[in-house]
């Protein structure tokens, strides 16, 4: 398995543009999630989804969308971009189960100029 | 409200002594908490959890400690490695949003030899 999987690795945005960052699990796992870390700071959840067709917002969606139309696969778009989307990008999933722990993806790290 | 915080941004050890990081939560964090070790450019890994019903928690050469009495708890990582060097996060897990992580900031471990 190749669990959690991220492109791009990096990216460079003018403001305004948009892009979409690619999440991909191959664990057949209900629960995906997107974090964005800050530097020096833990990770915040953007959004989330408890399996396809269902997503819902975390804690700082403002300027994201997500969509969750097949269990594998979980995109964040920015449509946008502001230089405080500046961050890196981790997406994140487990299989459903009250205590099983998220396996993460290496990052996208994006930088808005 | 629902935090998790870490005491100290940064810890150094030397090489083969025992180190201690801890944490601390608020009131309605969670009942289930993970620790996760992050290393330069890479997403956050599973180290150990714990459940509330738990004191204490054993794995291979880390040991997690909660309180729940002063709603803290701690990561003893025991004769520890250059390898060990990262910043290693405690999370909270809230269960009825989907199972989402409330990160502590993180503590950096440099390991000296």
């Amino acid at each position: 398995n190749a669990g959690v999987t991220q492109t791009p690795k990096f990216r460079i945005l003018k403001i305004g543009q948009s892009m979409t960052l690619q999440c991909t699990q191959d664990m057949n796992h209900n629960y995906m999630y997107w974090y964005r870390q800050d530097p020096g700071m833990g990770l915040k959840l953007i959004y989330y989804s408890v399996g396809a067709g269902i997503t819902d917002k975390g804690e700082v969606p403002n300027g994201y969308n997500v969509s969750r139309s097949t269990t594998e696969d979980f995109p964040l778009r920015l449509e946008l971009a502001a230089p405080s989307q500046t961050s890196v990008y981790f997406c994140a999933s487990r299989p459903g189960a009250i205590y099983n722990e998220q396996f993460f993806g290496p990052g996208t790290r994006l930088t808005v100029l | 409200g629902e935090s998790v915080g870490l005491h100290l941004p940064t810890l150094s050890v030397q090489e083969g002594d025992n180190s201690i990081i801890n944490c601390a939560y608020s009131n309605s964090a969670s009942d289930y908490f993970i620790w996760y070790k992050q290393e330069s450019g890479k997403g956050p890994q599973f180290i150990i959890d714990i459940r509330s019903n738990m004191d204490k928690r054993q794995g291979q050469r880390v040991t997690v400690l909660l309180n729940k009495t002063v709603k803290h708890l701690s990561l003893q990582i025991a004769a520890t490695q250059p390898g060990d060097s990262a910043v290693y996060f405690c999370a909270g897990m809230v269960y009825n949003q989907g199972g989402k992580l409330i990160f502590g900031q993180g503590t950096e471990l440099s390991v000296k030899p």
